[in-house]
């Protein structure tokens, strides 16, 4: 069964240093994501990826985040200049979908087992 | 009033007993529905869409109530397996996805 997988699974830097985390979503989705979750909070949304432009972001995602789709598999998301509250789980995920039906961009997506990125 | 708003629980229940808890969301435009299920840090995996009209899957039940804005999920004959944190995901008509906090879910043997 296809599946997303993220590189690393733990990341450890110091603050103030740039970080990327990798995702590989699954081969014939469209549409790619990225979250965070801090640990015990809920699931946050951080950005939306389409046809190779950001489609929506949170507030969360401020300058100091980006994303990049590289080549035609890897997604990644890059922070800049960490801070200590950045430490959290980052989750990749993707889905297929037909835009042009109702919520068809983001029908069911599937997520990878997340980078822990720990800021020290 | 946040967008999505979930009981945290805990729900502790018996092996086999039937446990049904709800999601209730702010946004009356809110077009698409799903529980999905997340174990300990793990990432969440997808247990079922949200059909207007109800849907089954095994031993789950999703119900949409659009008049009072509320999702519900029934688990039947709980397995041990079913222990996790579930996760109400409501999808607004501007396409914006929010997560609820979880509603945690503890079967004992």
């Amino acid at each position: 069964e296809p599946e997303v997988t993220q590189t690393p699974s733990h990341q450890v830097t110091q603050m103030g240093q740039e970080v990327i985390l990798r995702c590989v979503p699954i081969s014939n989705h469209l549409y790619f994501y990225w979250y965070r979750q801090i640990l015990g909070q809920k699931v946050e949304f951080l950005v939306s990826f389409y046809n190779n432009e950001i489609s929506e972001k949170s507030e969360i995602f401020d300058d100091q985040f980006s994303v990049e789709r590289p080549d035609g598999s890897n997604f990644t998301l890059k922070i800049r200049s960490t801070k200590l509250e950045d430490s959290a789980m980052y989750f990749c995920a993707s889905s297929g979908g037909d835009r042009g039906r109702a919520g068809g961009s983001y029908n069911e997506q599937f997520f990878g087992p997340g980078t822990r990125l720990t800021v020290l | 009033r946040k967008e999505v708003e979930q009981d945290p629980g805990p729900f502790n229940v018996p092996e086999g007993a039937t446990v049904a808890f709800n999601c209730t969301y702010s946004n009356s435009a809110s077009q698409s529905f799903f529980w999905y299920r997340q174990d300990c840090r793990k990432e969440p995996k997808l247990l079922m869409s949200v059909y207007s009209s109800g849907n089954e899957d095994g031993r789950f039940t999703a119900q949409l109530n659009r008049a009072s804005q509320y999702i519900s999920l029934l688990i039947r004959d709980s397995k041990l397996s079913d222990s996790a944190t579930y996760l109400c995901v409501v999808i607004s008509n501007d396409y914006k996805l929010s997560f609820g906090a979880g509603t945690t879910v503890t079967v004992r043997a």
